[in-house]
């Protein structure tokens, strides 16, 4: 069975100071991992996924996060947030190894509110 | 190129009456999937489809939803006997194949309301 956790509803943080969205996840083999983000009234963008490779992963629009096996984790992170950053995130998570590998579940999502 | 694109965007109806969502997957991706969205809540997995192959229904609620797709492209959700639960956005997305591990790309959703 696969499942992510994003334990934090909302992140707060001041524009220019960096920012931790976080992700960890459950798989029995080795993860796909993914971030989509979603603005008001849209569907969800593919922001970066993690396959295999470096465990930083560079995205689009400067998007970055952190693959760490042995926390499972798969954290969004950037050294200065912008308000353009400020939207909702999601993770999500393939086990290819497992039953149902085509259908990733998805993490309950973060706000990321960042202020001026 | 054209995303995938849904239809209606919006959508006000009474209990118990049936509605039909559709969803046009961006051309020649292979994977469809229907997911809804509940306020202040993630993703539910709803239905899957890939290519010519059974659909995988193990994410509908109840009976009152089906889903099929046509052709190998666009894709309806129906929902029978609408109920006040059943209000969320309804989001669509597809996947070039198997090999593309999973990225999916969305469309913006119907916001479905049950009065």
């Amino acid at each position: 069975a696969q499942s992510v956790a994003q334990p934090e509803d909302q992140v707060n943080v001041a524009e220019g100071n960096p920012l931790t969205v976080k992700c960890t996840y459950s798989v029995s083999g080795n993860p796909y991992l993914f971030w989509y983000v979603q603005y008001p009234n849209r569907g969800l963008q593919f922001l970066l996924k993690y396959i295999t490779g470096d465990n930083l992963v560079k995205g689009s629009y400067g998007f970055e996060a952190e693959f760490n096996k042995s926390q499972t984790s798969f954290h969004r992170k950037n050294p200065s947030a912008l308000g353009r950053d400020s939207a909702l995130y999601f993770c999500a998570v393939r086990d290819p190894g497992g039953g149902g590998s085509y259908i990733p579940t998805f993490g309950r999502g973060t706000s990321l509110i960042v202020h001026p | 190129g054209a995303g995938v694109s849904q239809s209606p965007s919006n959508k006000v109806t009474e209990k118990g009456k049936d509605v039909e969502l559709r969803c046009d997957p961006i051309s020649g991706h292979t994977a469809l999937y229907w997911y809804r969205q509940s306020l202040g809540q993630g993703l539910e997995f709803l239905i899957y489809f890939q290519g010519n192959s059974a659909p995988d229904k193990s994410g509908l609620p109840s009976d009152r939803f089906s889903a099929e797709r046509t052709g190998g492209s666009v894709s309806t959700l129906t929902i029978q006997r609408t109920q006040q639960e059943d209000s969320a956005v309804y989001l669509c997305a597809s996947s070039p194949d198997r090999g593309a591990y999973g990225t999916q790309y969305f469309g913006p959703g119907t916001r479905l309301l049950v009065l």
